[in-house]
């Protein structure tokens, strides 16, 4: 199991950056990183993806070590509008042995 | 274009009873997928498909049946519902290993 850790939860004042960090040990030379946004009630959404190093879109930007077996989500001043859970998912090579699993995810409140 | 669709969205059955939850896709894609999601679980895959006519086992695929007859629909089966299959159920689809587009879920419970 391409197993993903992360914190539970926190909070986060509006208008600060917000790093979130996703640890994957067991992550595979041909594995890439994604990370989803889940709002109450609805389905995760696509943020961010990433294989190394740095990637940066219009919302969030991925920082990954060399040694890939973490991930860190960054998210530029956050507002009340972020708050939501946010899952980081390896995605395999391949599919079998149950190598596809999110993990838990971690909830961010943004306070005002 | 409506993306990933589930149906229906809300049900209650009785423990034994059996129902069909349906996904369509009209994006084309290969791959489709069934998760539920628990509270302080997270997301947990019980099956998933790679293309028309296959299915396979994800993490929790027990007292559950998938079908992939038609390229945009994924159907997820329960034959005798259990109350531990309350929850809610998402479907997604992605093109290959690509990004995951999900349904809106399906909100089930089982008395």
């Amino acid at each position: 199991l391409a197993k993903t850790t992360q914190p539970i939860s926190m909070d986060s004042y509006e208008g600060q950056e917000v790093n979130i960090t996703c640890s994957h040990n067991n992550i595979a030379t041909n594995d890439y990183i994604t990370w989803y946004q889940q709002f109450p009630s609805q389905g995760p959404r696509f943020i961010i993806q990433g294989y190394k190093t740095k990637v940066t879109n219009e919302v969030a930007s991925l920082f990954i070590p060399a040694d890939r077996k973490s991930s860190t989500l960054s998210l530029p001043r956050v507002s009340l509008s972020d708050t939501a859970v946010y899952y980081c998912l390896v995605v395999p090579s391949y599919y079998g042995n149950n190598r596809l699993a999110f993990g838990k995810g971690n909830q961010v409140v943004v306070i005002p | 274009n409506a993306g990933v669709t589930q149906t229906p969205k809300f049900r209650v059955l009785k423990t034994g009873q059996s129902m069909t939850l349906l996904c369509a896709q009209d994006m084309n894609h290969e791959y489709m997928y069934w998760y539920r999601q628990d509270p302080g679980m997270g997301l947990r895959l019980i099956h998933y498909s790679v293309g028309e006519g296959t299915t396979a086992k994800g993490e929790v695929p027990d007292g559950y049946n998938v079908s992939r007859l038609k390229k945009q629909n994924f159907l997820l089966g329960l034959e005798s519902a259990a109350p531990s299959q309350t929850s809610v159920y998402f479907c997604a689809s992605s093109a290959m290993r690509d990004t995951q587009y999900f349904g809106p879920g399906t909100r089930l419970t089982v008395l």
